[in-house]
């Protein structure tokens, strides 16, 4: 069955605790994104990874950073949460970058 | 930078209604653009894309390149319509980032019985 997993699915932090959300798929897909949704901004895109060894920065980097070491994991890191990344947050595959993205279930962050 | 607007944040309608969500993007290259859409407690998934110009679930969605619109549209609508709609664009000129995927802010289509 094809899947995107993302764990935890619920988080509730202190600032400035790193965390780390992982994010697997099992489709063999190159490109992986992560996503932040927030009330009234709906969906911005944080990092995005073409293929192995290839990250680059979304509309809203700052504060985040991601490895892409192999195809199926997709980590989000956070160095030092702040309370402005209180959000849900979305990982999101496809084929290539072009096709049809599978995303998630979602993590729910709250950083006090 | 490419945007994507959604105008109406809410839009409610009754069933058997026609309903059109409209999206524009700003970009004046050659974009692809997407309708996501995410029932309640269920995750994103894709709708259509324009260049499949297929029709989902009675949904369909014609890019207007002179008016920079991507809107979508449904003769009548169905309660299971009721969710919140993303549209979506990609950059797919030569030497562009072609990884960036711009979304709307949404907009939380309500039909009523």
């Amino acid at each position: 069955e094809a899947q995107v997993t993302q764990n935890p699915r619920y988080l509730i932090t202190v600032t400035g605790k790193k965390l780390t959300v992982t994010c697997s798929q099992n489709m063999n897909h190159e490109y992986m994104s992560w996503y932040r949704q927030d009330p009234g901004l709906g969906l911005r895109q944080i990092y995005y990874s073409m293929n192995v060894e290839v990250t680059d920065k979304g509309d809203v980097p700052e504060g985040y950073k991601v490895s892409r070491k192999e195809k199926r994991n997709f980590p989000l890191i956070l160095e030092s949460p702040s309370p402005n990344q209180t959000s849900l947050y979305f990982c999101a595959t496809s084929a290539t970058s072009g096709y049809e993205q599978y995303f998630g279930p979602g993590t729910r962050l709250t950083v006090t | 930078a490419q945007r994507v607007t959604q105008p109406e944040k809410l839009l409610s309608v009754f069933k058997g209604a026609p309903v059109e969500l409209k999206c524009n993007y700003s970009y004046s290259g050659s974009p692809e653009l997407f309708w996501y859409v995410q029932y309640s407690r269920q995750r994103l998934q894709l709708l259509l894309r324009h260049i499949s110009r297929e029709s989902i679930k009675g949904f369909t969605a014609d890019l207007n390149k002179g008016e920079t619109s991507f809107h979508l549209k449904k003769p009548f609508a169905q309660e299971e319509d009721s969710a919140m709609y993303y549209c979506a664009s990609r950059v797919t000129d030569r030497g562009s980032t072609l990884g960036r995927l711009y979304f709307g802010r949404g907009t939380q289509l309500t039909v009523w019985p």
